[in-house]
């Protein structure tokens, strides 16, 4: 697609559910970030995914958090037992590292999730 | 490793006034640094960035910035501010040129207000 596209836009989910976060990157961008962005705390990493290399999840707070990335375009972060901390924007980037280009380097974003947990 | 400090959480500046949000970044290689806008309930757009060349940088809707490797700073600046400039901006820093690794780590932001 032209943009980078997330889903749900807004989730509000129980305290101690499973809620699944979707992203569908730039078609072509072989990198995808995931990012949380708390009230007032800037924008955290939590995993980063480059073509078929091993995913960096130095980011991921806890094991409640997980992401996948299936045949290299679509992602999904998985967060389960949810918890009242957790409640936050979801955002989601891709990026082309090309060496030339407006583009290279930096990156898209999608507009993000909202998970409230309650 | 990386790090991005932005001096002040809040910037009110009145229409027409110079802009001016402050980034120092602390990096162990070459950074690459960028600058993003995000306006309300919306993702965040690269307004941008420096990676290697010219440490002047020109960016969208009138913004510029200037990589000084002496001071370890990359400031935001727009000689004139507009209503629609108000907004948060976030600075960026990535090591990417060496370490391999493209992860960016963004400061806690500056939100901008335009005072009428």
């Amino acid at each position: 697609g032209a943009g980078v596209s997330q889903s749900p836009s807004n989730k509000v989910t129980e305290k101690g559910k499973d809620v699944e976060l979707r992203c569908d990157p730039i078609s072509g961008h072989t990198a995808l970030y995931w990012y949380r962005q708390s009230l007032g705390q800037g924008l955290e990493f939590l995993i980063y995914f480059q073509g078929n290399s091993a995913p960096d999840k130095s980011g991921l707070p806890s094991d409640r958090f997980s992401a996948e990335r299936t045949g290299g375009s679509v992602s999904t972060l998985t967060i389960q037992r949810t918890q009242q901390e957790d409640s936050a924007v979801y955002l989601c980037a891709s990026s082309t590292h090309l060496r030339t280009g407006p583009t290279n380097y930096g990156y898209t974003f999608g507009s993000g999730t909202r998970l409230t947990v309650v | 490793a990386q790090s991005v400090t932005q001096l002040g959480s809040h910037v009110s500046v009145s229409e027409g006034a110079l802009v001016l949000l402050r980034c120092n970044y602390s990096s162990s290689v070459p950074p690459y640094l960028f600058w993003y806008v995000q306006y309300p309930n919306q993702g965040l757009q690269l307004l941008l960035k420096y990676t290697t060349g010219a440490t002047l940088v020109k960016g969208i809707n009138g913004f510029e910035a200037e990589f000084k490797k002496s001071e370890t700073s990359f400031h935001l600046t727009k000689p004139s501010a507009h209503m629609s400039d108000a907004a948060e901006y976030f600075c960026a820093v990535s090591g990417a040129r060496t370490s391999g690794t493209y992860k960016y780590i963004f400061g806690t932001g500056t939100r901008l207000k335009v005072l009428a």
